[in-house]
């Protein structure tokens, strides 16, 4: 049963910490997503990759956010340094080669900076 | 700019009724339009996708329009069961022509015993 995974699951961090996701799409998606979702603002659609290119990365505050994929199982979102604002439910959602895009989410890390 | 707008208000419906849910975009036309279900503290799950040369789609219980000319999809749960409690996701692809899905902020709903 393919799943994308995340890790970790909750985390609690300080203000000005930095904080790593990490996702392992299914094998054989070329791409990956990274969303963010609050009550406030839904799901928000921060970056996403095809064949680990970056080609959008617009909804990402780029000042403190950054995503990469080093190879094609794992994708990191960094957020350095966090700030309180940052709490919510980051999602990892990975996709295959259809123009359509259907998406494959993970399970989410909730992060709260304190 | 592209907006995207389901009803915010929770969807209370009784077991074993139809339960339709709004999606409504404005200011673009997408070339597709997906649905998903979020259940608590769980990740969107696929469901259907319709695209805009299709007017409905179907799939077990479900069924999904797509209106281009009311800028309106409706997905409907008929004989709806308890289980089928949750939030309802719209995603039409981005303006733009990414077909990168945009999600609107969903819709509660909640069939009861």
């Amino acid at each position: 049963d393919a799943r994308v995974t995340q890790t970790p699951r909750h985390k609690v961090t300080e203000m000005g910490q930095e904080v790593t996701m990490r996702c392992q799409p299914i094998l054989g998606h070329n791409t990956v997503f990274w969303y963010r979702q609050t009550m406030m603002q839904g799901l928000e659609l921060l970056a996403y990759f095809r064949n680990r290119a970056p080609l959008d990365d617009s909804g990402m505050p780029k000042d403190r956010f950054s995503a990469e994929m080093p190879d094609a199982t794992l994708a990191t979102l960094k957020i350095q340094p966090s700030e309180p604002r940052d709490s919510a439910v980051y999602f990892c959602a990975s996709g295959g080669t259809s123009a359509y895009n259907e998406q494959f989410f993970g399970p989410g890390t909730r992060l709260t900076v304190l | 700019s592209q907006k995207i707008e389901q009803n915010s208000e929770a969807l209370n419906i009784q077991e074993g009724k139809t339960a339709t849910l709004t999606c409504n975009y404005t200011n673009y036309s997408p070339a597709y339009l997906q649905w998903y279900r979020q259940d608590p503290g769980r990740g969107p799950v696929f469901l259907l996708l319709i695209r805009e040369n299709e007017k409905e789609k179907r799939k077990e219980r479900l069924k999904v329009t797509f209106d281009t000319t009311l800028k309106q999809s409706l997905f409907h749960i008929t004989a709806s069961q308890p289980a089928d409690s949750a939030t309802y996701l719209c995603a039409p692809d981005s303006s733009g022509g990414s077909y990168i899905p945009t999600f609107g902020r969903g819709t509660s709903l909640i069939v009861h015993p």
